[in-house]
């Protein structure tokens, strides 16, 4: 069964300058969560999804982070304009069904750094 | 909200030693304790789960354990290898509501061969 693919794994980016990470759950996962993890700290959920759904966003900086899942499967997390502090890791995990599992299935991350 | 707290932020052992990584929870309401396992590179891979019902849960050198009169939950890892050497997290969550977990900051485990 193939995991949780993400994509880029690294990017360099200047602040002020956009950037957008893509992921591609798990077949068949209904649920999509993206996080963000600072250096020497666990992850931060930002948001997320029930299929192309909403489910909770309350931790999403939306003046400048927004998300979606169009059709339910793949994801595109973007950031406009960037900030230092936007340097971190960007994971997405997926589940089968938030409402029947709790066993989350995390990607490999993409490494954001701005300079 | 929740908040978590891990102890130690590093871990060194010989291989062979048992290991133990602790973390205390504020959330009285929450009941799923989850452990991940971060290798270099990698995303968190559950390793082991406990819920609220369960004082504590084996599955071979890994065992958690649960107090929730205390609010802490523990990871023990038997007889380390060299490849258990990575950063552990756990947290804290509410099972059967959205699910948000809390993370600690996580445990860098370092086994020596």
């Amino acid at each position: 069964e193939a995991g949780v693919a993400q994509s880029p794994r690294y990017k360099i980016i200047e602040k002020r300058q956009s950037v957008a990470f893509w992921c591609n759950p798990i077949s068949g996962h209904a649920t999509l969560y993206w996080y963000q993890q600072i250096l020497g700290q666990g992850p931060k959920l930002l948001i997320q999804f029930q299929n192309n759904g909403v489910v909770d966003d309350s931790q999403l900086p939306k003046d400048r982070f927004s998300a979606e899942r169009l059709k339910g499967v793949d994801s595109t997390l973007k950031i406009q304009p960037a900030k230092l502090e936007d340097s971190a890791v960007y994971l997405c995990a997926s589940s089968l069904d938030w409402r029947s599992t709790d066993t989350q299935y995390f990607g490999p991350g993409t490494r954001l750094t701005v300079l | 909200g929740e908040n978590v707290e891990q102890h130690p932020s590093t871990l060194s052992v010989q291989e062979g030693d048992s290991a133990v990584i602790k973390c205390t929870y504020s959330d009285s309401a929450s009941n799923y304790f989850p452990w991940y396992k971060q290798e270099l590179g990698k995303g968190p891979q559950l390793i082991i789960d406990i819920r609220s019902n369960v004082g504590e849960k084996k599955d071979q050198r890994i065992a958690v354990t649960l107090n929730k009169t205390a609010k802490h939950f523990s990871l023990h890892i038997t007889e380390t290898q060299p490849e258990d050497s990575a950063v552990y997290f756990c947290a804290a969550a509410l099972s059967g509501g959205s699910y948000i977990p809390t993370f600690g900051r996580g445990t860098s485990l370092i086994v020596h061969p």
